[in-house]
């Protein structure tokens, strides 16, 4: 199952609210998380199946979708954020991650 | 508190075997519905799934990468190994392995660089 992210990268300023899509080659119900990456560091989950805030994530990021489509969007952007977002599933194997979007702080 | 760890070495030669070991703390790698899976992620590039080992001791391999991949565990030193074959400088990037309770990859080691030149 191949996952294309989009846009590649953005930049935002602090307060906005931004939203990075997913796009499923296949069906994958709500076998879908999003991942934040910061230099340096291993990913680490933000939410799972679809929407579910994973513990200790801020409630400002939420995601959404269903199908083959899905989004996660983060309002109130704050300079922490800088990071790079992957979505990936886990409906099948192998399991894939999108290309990643860079989020950058105007 | 579950951690997990790589280590191993961090420069192989080109056709040389890579040996990596992720020891796992605060669960058991045979506890029902655990799984331990490596993922790698070249310089500036998206993560890419390798392996996995379940509870049960069950292997699943990307299958590009099949024939070069091993993953075994040794339940009694509570580590996942993994093996892969004839490396190559494509090879190179952060290894990591990480833990799985429900599918969701729910917390990685910190990963280790592996330099193949």
């Amino acid at each position: 199952i191949q996952l294309t992210q989009s846009p590649s990268s953005l930049s935002a300023s602090m307060g906005d609210t931004v939203t990075i899509t997913c796009r499923s080659s296949q069906g994958i119900l709500i076998a879908v998380a999003w991942l934040q990456q910061k230099p340096g560091k291993p990913p680490t989950p933000l939410l799972y199946d679809v929407s579910k805030l994973e513990r200790g994530v801020p409630s400002r990021f939420s995601g959404s979708g269903s199908g083959t489509v899905f989004t996660l969007t983060i309002s109130r952007l704050q300079p922490e954020d800088l990071a790079t977002y992957y979505c990936q599933q886990y409906n099948s194997f192998p399991r894939t991650f999108g290309q990643g979007t860079k989020v950058e702080i105007k | 508190q579950i951690t997990l760890k790589e280590s191993g070495p961090t420069l192989v030669r080109p056709t040389e075997t890579l040996t990596l070991t992720c020891s796992c703390s605060g669960f058991s790698v045979n506890s029902m519905s655990v799984g331990v899976h490596w993922v790698r992620q070249p310089p500036r590039k998206a993560p890419e799934w390798l392996a996995r080992i379940s509870w049960t001791g069950a292997q699943l391999y990307n299958a590009p990468l099949q024939k070069r991949l091993t993953v075994t565990r040794d339940t009694s030193a509570n580590h996942v190994v993994l093996t892969m074959t004839d490396m190559d400088p494509l090879d190179t990037g952060t290894y990591f392995c990480v833990y799985t309770s429900a599918a969701v990859f729910e917390n990685w080691g910190p990963g280790i660089l592996v330099a193949v030149s």
